[in-house]
């Protein structure tokens, strides 16, 4: 099946730095990526929609001078959390989509970034 | 608005007895139903969708457009089954991008 990895799994920065996740989709192709926030033993929170080749569609209330999202090829696409503050320390989760066309339309799901801000 | 709610936190049973994962919608259209799982230390995984009408690893769920309920269902739980499940929801007013909206989630926990 299909695989998304995401790098780092964890990462503890100091407040004030800035963070960059990837998302990366294995061995297809993906036009669509998503980022979802979650805190611990709740749900995911939509934060935006990544586009391949366009900018990112965030959600209301989540601020994207914050949460810079760069989807510059079919199999990546990066978060960057700017200026972190310990508020956003958070378990960070990307899904990418099957390719438009694919009968299942399936998203798939990265492990997670585990992000602490001290 | 778009709303998936889950009004259970947590499901405890034993092992052989009947289960339901209770999901509930809120959309203006039609939109598409699924469940994922997420197993301990694992990732999050589709389990089932609406439109496939299949049952996975013995779970089924039947949209309920009167109710406005997807609550998914198995016979007879296994301790394996033990896990975080989360309803959620994708439809044409998402823009056809295909995002998901989730439930709170239910932990099933499964007794021997």
């Amino acid at each position: 099946g299909a695989v998304v990895s995401q790098h780092p799994s964890r990462v503890i920065c100091k407040s004030g730095t800035s963070v960059k996740i990837e998302c990366r989709s294995l061995d297809f192709q993906a036009t669509t990526m998503f980022w979802y926030r979650q805190f611990p033993k709740q749900s995911l929170m939509l934060m935006a929609t990544s586009n391949e080749g366009s900018k990112a569609t965030y959600e209301q209330g989540v601020e994207k001078d914050k949460f810079l999202i760069n989807h510059a090829s079919l199999t990546l696409s990066t978060l960057t959390v700017t200026s972190a503050h310990p508020e956003d320390s958070s378990f960070y989760i990307c899904s990418a989509r099957e390719p438009e066309g694919k009968k299942t339309d399936t998203q798939y799901f990265g492990p997670g970034t585990r992000l602490t801000v001290l | 608005a778009q709303r998936v709610t889950q009004p259970e936190k947590l499901l405890s049973v034993f092992k052989g007895a009947p289960v339901e994962l209770k999901c509930n919608y809120s959309y203006s259209g039609s939109p598409e139903l699924f469940w994922y799982v997420q197993y301990s230390r694992q990732r999050l995984q589709l389990l089932l969708r609406h439109i496939s009408r299949e049952s996975i690893k013995g779970f089924t769920a039947d949209l309920n457009k009167g109710e406005t309920s997807f609550h998914l269902k198995k016979p007879f739980a296994q301790e394996e089954d033990s896990a975080m499940y989360y309803c959620a929801l994708s439809g044409p007013g998402s823009g056809n991008t295909g995002k998901l909206i989730f439930g709170q989630g239910t932990t099933l926990q499964v007794k021997p």
